[in-house]
């Protein structure tokens, strides 16, 4: 089954304004993360949020859970060239059976114009 | 900040050739992980290691991979013979303990076979 799909696709926005993405899964999760990749580089860990939380903060981050509705949202406020990137969603699937694996969606493409 | 490294960070092979993909997890780590991702695709999982053996693997991680924790620093993948569709970014990854779910990236070994 497929997990952690974001939409939108592709976001473009100026700087100083506000970015939000949004991440669907379909199956029961104990926590959901999610990472930053540069073009052609390495992911790097955001911010994690387990099943029992509502909203969490990181700096200019905002990431929401919804397990009614099997969604996330990440927000970035303020942005700034420099946070374009690729941001995906990702899942654990520890109840899945045991597996501890990431479940990655396909990833939102962000760019911040100057 | 201790982080995970991979090397080469670039990879040209012939078709049929065997290749060997290095990580160093974080030192203190006990659980591994190697996903790849082709261009323009999702992350996917591969394989994941504890304790000196593979604890899942993935439809893709057929008899042509193997993985390997040679000396207790490194853990390599190894693909025997390469295929084209095997092109891809390569992404180990480590975790501190079993209930430490955050997974800590390496920056990718991109592999291209001709």
């Amino acid at each position: 089954s497929q997990q952690g799909e974001e939409d939108p696709q592709a976001l473009s926005i100026q700087e100083g304004e506000n970015a939000t993405m949004n991440c669907s899964y379909k199956t029961s999760i104990n926590n959901l993360q999610w990472y930053r990749q540069n073009s052609g580089r390495g992911l790097v860990h955001l911010i994690l949020i387990r099943s029992n939380e509502r909203e969490k903060h990181s700096g200019r981050l905002r990431v929401t859970l919804d397990t009614s509705k099997k969604s996330s949202s990440l927000l970035i406020t303020a942005s700034r060239a420099a946070d374009t990137a690729s941001y995906f969603c990702a899942t654990d699937g520890r109840t899945q059976g045991g597996s501890e694996k990431l479940v990655f969606g396909k990833g939102t493409k962000l760019t911040v114009n100057p | 900040e201790p982080e995970v490294t991979q090397t080469p960070s670039h990879q040209v092979t012939q078709m049929g050739q065997e290749v060997i993909l290095r990580c160093v997890p974080i030192s203190n780590h006990l659980y591994f992980y190697w996903y790849r991702q082709i261009l323009g695709q999702k992350v996917e999982f591969l394989v994941s290691f504890y304790n000196n053996e593979i604890s899942e693997k993935s439809e893709i991680f057929d008899d042509q991979f193997s993985v390997e924790r040679p000396d207790g620093s490194n853990f390599t993948l190894k693909i025997r013979s390469t295929k084209l569709e095997d092109s891809a970014m390569y992404f180990c990854a480590s975790v501190a303990g079993r209930f430490q779910e955050t997974q800590y990236f390496g920056p990718g070994t991109r592999l291209l076979v001709l």
